[in-house]
């Protein structure tokens, strides 16, 4: 089945500095991949989302490129913040048919800490 | 995009007892799906629910302990049942509402089982 695998955490940066997060996926045809972030108390927001192979999502200064050779879908950023700390969740969707078209496969999540 | 109301955003409850939850969403949407995160978690899909027809769940659930109702095409529930404390999660409802396949989550229902 449909799985994904970030990188352990959590990590921990000072403010300013470059910040990437690993995800690597397995899937059957073409999914659809995001990363999703939850901030202290709060529920799941979207990040940002790629379709199809070579789109690059990017919001709020993050980026992550959608790419099919290595199965990756790597979350950076060139200067955290201290209200980027959060949680970071990798995950995809499959576009199948049937009762699991659209489900989300989740990644473990990534612990991010920003120290001023 | 579209906003998904979840209610109750937390709860304590005794072992045995059952929590419905909520989730209203404020435009018509084809399937649901239900998540659990439990403490340090991922999130791990419970089941999607489709308007009309049963719920379909993932492996590892079942319906007499996650019952999951879907009336019309803005309103779900799941109802956690007969609950023990390894039910202490967060429940997290998601509705696929936009193009290119855009999904919203609820803020999370925080149960806690004693």
């Amino acid at each position: 089945g449909d799985s994904v695998t970030q990188m352990e955490g959590p990590v921990t940066l000072s403010e300013e500095a470059f910040l990437t997060i690993n995800c690597t996926y397995t899937a059957t045809g073409y999914p659809s991949l995001f990363w999703y972030v939850q901030y202290p108390g709060e529920g799941l927001q979207l990040l940002l989302k790629a379709t199809k192979a070579d789109d690059k999502g990017s919001n709020k200064g993050f980026e992550a490129t959608y790419r099919k050779e290595t199965t990756s879908f790597h979350l950076e950023k060139g200067s955290v913040q201290v209200s980027d700390s959060a949680v970071y969740f990798c995950a995809l969707s499959d576009r199948g048919g049937g009762t699991s078209y659209g489900k989300l496969t989740f990644g473990q999540g990534t612990i991010l800490t920003v120290h001023p | 995009s579209a906003v998904i109301s979840q209610k109750p955003s937390r709860d304590i409850c005794q072992r045995g007892t059952s929590l419905t939850i909520q989730c209203q969403v404020d435009s018509q949407v084809t399937m649901m799906f239900w998540y659990r995160q439990q403490p340090g978690q991922s999130l791990t899909l419970i089941a999607t629910a489709n308007q009309g027809s049963e719920a379909t769940y993932e492996s590892g659930f079942v319906i007499d302990k996650f019952p999951i109702s879907r009336p019309n095409l803005t309103f779900s529930t799941l109802t956690v049942s007969n609950m023990s404390p390894e039910d202490s999660s967060i429940y997290l409802c998601s509705a696929r509402t936009g193009a290119n396949y855009g999904y919203t989550f609820g803020s999370g229902t925080r149960l806690t089982v004693v």
